[in-house]
């Protein structure tokens, strides 16, 4: 598979804790984005990052990104409810070719 | 701006029908991607249109899928004699240069094929 792997691959938390999923790819990136997937709707961006990057903010997101090993983080501070969702990584080629390649997911359950 | 949509939402077909559905993006946008999404796994690339030029097919993608943009507005996707492993979401997004966040993707909705 082409697919970046992510862990992990389900994660269930209490309302207010705080949410941490990982993601690795294979390629070369210009950047790497998160989306979410809420349970029967379509995918949304949440933050992207791009590869001379290390890390950024947004909201109650924060995203890492390590070139060297390939990886990136996704931390969501203070998790909601509404916060549950499926979390997808996606890697953007560099100019040249299109083909973004998302990850396998991470479930998120956040409990009130 | 209504978002992409995706006509139909969902559909039934027996094995061996044709099948086409149609994505409608973002007005302004020019940048087209089509994915393929099977339960419990991300969004996997099948094919990108700039404006009516298709400029990027995946190896996976066989020769019973066609896609099209013409006139770079509305795009379609057929699949010939369907197969049951073709049951999955099939997910359409767009994306524009010019808004500054140049990489980031709206998706549609879907269109979920059952393929019995």
């Amino acid at each position: 598979s082409q697919q970046g792997e992510e862990d992990p691959q389900a994660l269930s938390i209490q309302e207010g804790e705080n949410a941490t999923m990982n993601c690795s790819y294979k390629t070369s990136i210009n950047n790497l984005q998160w989306y979410r997937q809420n349970s029967g709707r379509g995918l949304v961006h949440l933050i992207l990052i791009r590869s001379n990057e290390r890390e950024k903010h947004s909201g109650r997101l924060r995203v890492t990104l390590d070139t060297s090993k390939k990886s990136s983080s996704l931390l969501i501070t203070a998790s909601r409810a509404a916060d549950t969702a499926s979390y997808f990584c996606a890697t953007v080629p560099p100019p040249g070719t299109y083909k973004y390649i998302f990850g396998t997911g991470t479930r998120l359950k956040v409990l009130a | 701006d209504t978002g992409v949509s995706q006509d139909p939402r969902h559909k039934i077909t027996k094995r061996g029908q044709n099948v086409t559905f149609r994505c409608d993006p973002i007005s302004e946008h020019n940048r087209l991607y089509w994915y393929r999404q099977t339960l419990g796994q991300g969004p996997e690339f099948l094919t990108y249109f700039q404006n009516e030029a298709q400029l990027e097919k995946s190896r996976l993608l066989s020769d019973r899928f066609s896609a099209e943009r013409p006139k770079g507005s509305f795009s379609t996707l057929e699949i010939q004699r369907t197969e049951q492993g073709d049951s999955a979401m099939y997910l359409c997004a767009s994306s524009n240069p010019g808004q500054g966040s140049t990489y980031e993707q709206y998706f549609g909705p879907g269109t979920r094929l059952t393929v019995t």
